[in-house]
């Protein structure tokens, strides 16, 4: 069965230092890949999408961005984190038909201080 | 605006009561709606998906409905137990936009012994 895993589960970095969170994905191949942020209170918000390796669609303009190196590999990255960067970061596969049956990882609590 | 918006923001019941969560949306052309549940500090998990007719849906304790005329649906949980206690999240498709999701804030539900 397929699998999603993301580390850390838990990250606190000061405003103005580099981000890198990790998605992997295990038991499939070919998935489409998602990042999602979930700020206290509110919906969760698609960051950035991906069909395949290299292939990446940016849904809010921001100071962060995404690679997918790898069909199972999927990267969250800044280079300088804002206050406004805090959330919780979901990684998300589904296959064929985008947003069809997306499955979650268990994400990552990131604080910015 | 596309918008889903959920009521209440939290609830509180005893275990074995029955309990209803309620979601307005005013996303248009619709596409489906889905409820989703989260355990606090993990990814959210299906409950259910129903499309434009579809009016009602289970899934164990769990039955949706779908007003697709006043773009209302509710979730009714029978029977609660205490793993019913999560976040519940009321998800609308949009026909246009690549079938993008339309996220609520949620339901915060938590059950007492």
């Amino acid at each position: 069965s397929q699998t999603i895993h993301q580390w850390p589960a838990t990250l606190v970095q000061p405003v103005g230092s580099p981000l890198s969170l990790e998605c992997t994905v295990e038991g499939t191949s070919n998935p489409n890949l998602y990042w999602y942020r979930q700020a206290a209170g509110r919906g969760l918000q698609l960051l950035f999408y991906s069909v395949g390796i290299g292939q990446i669609s940016s849904e809010v303009p921001q100071n962060l961005s995404a690679s997918r190196p790898q069909d199972r590999q999927f990267i969250l990255s800044s280079k300088k984190l804002l206050l406004s960067d805090s959330g919780f970061y979901l990684c998300a596969l589904d296959h064929g038909q985008p947003y069809e049956k997306l499955f979650f990882g268990s994400g990552t609590q990131l604080s910015v201080l | 605006k596309n918008q889903v918006e959920q009521s209440p923001q939290s609830l509180i019941i005893l275990e074995g009561k029955n309990c209803t969560l309620q979601c307005n949306y005013t996303v248009s052309p619709f596409s489906n709606l889905r409820w989703y549940k989260q355990d606090t500090g993990r990814g959210p998990v299906s409950l259910t998906i129903m499309t434009f007719s579809e009016n009602t849906k289970s899934n164990g304790r769990y039955t949706a409905t779908l007003d697709a005329d006043t773009k209302q649906s509710s979730l009714h949980i029978t029977a609660s137990q205490l793993s019913d206690s999560a976040s519940y999240i009321c998800v609308v498709s949009a026909r246009d936009s690549n079938y993008q999701l339309i996220w609520g804030a949620g339901t915060k539900l938590i059950i007492k012994p």
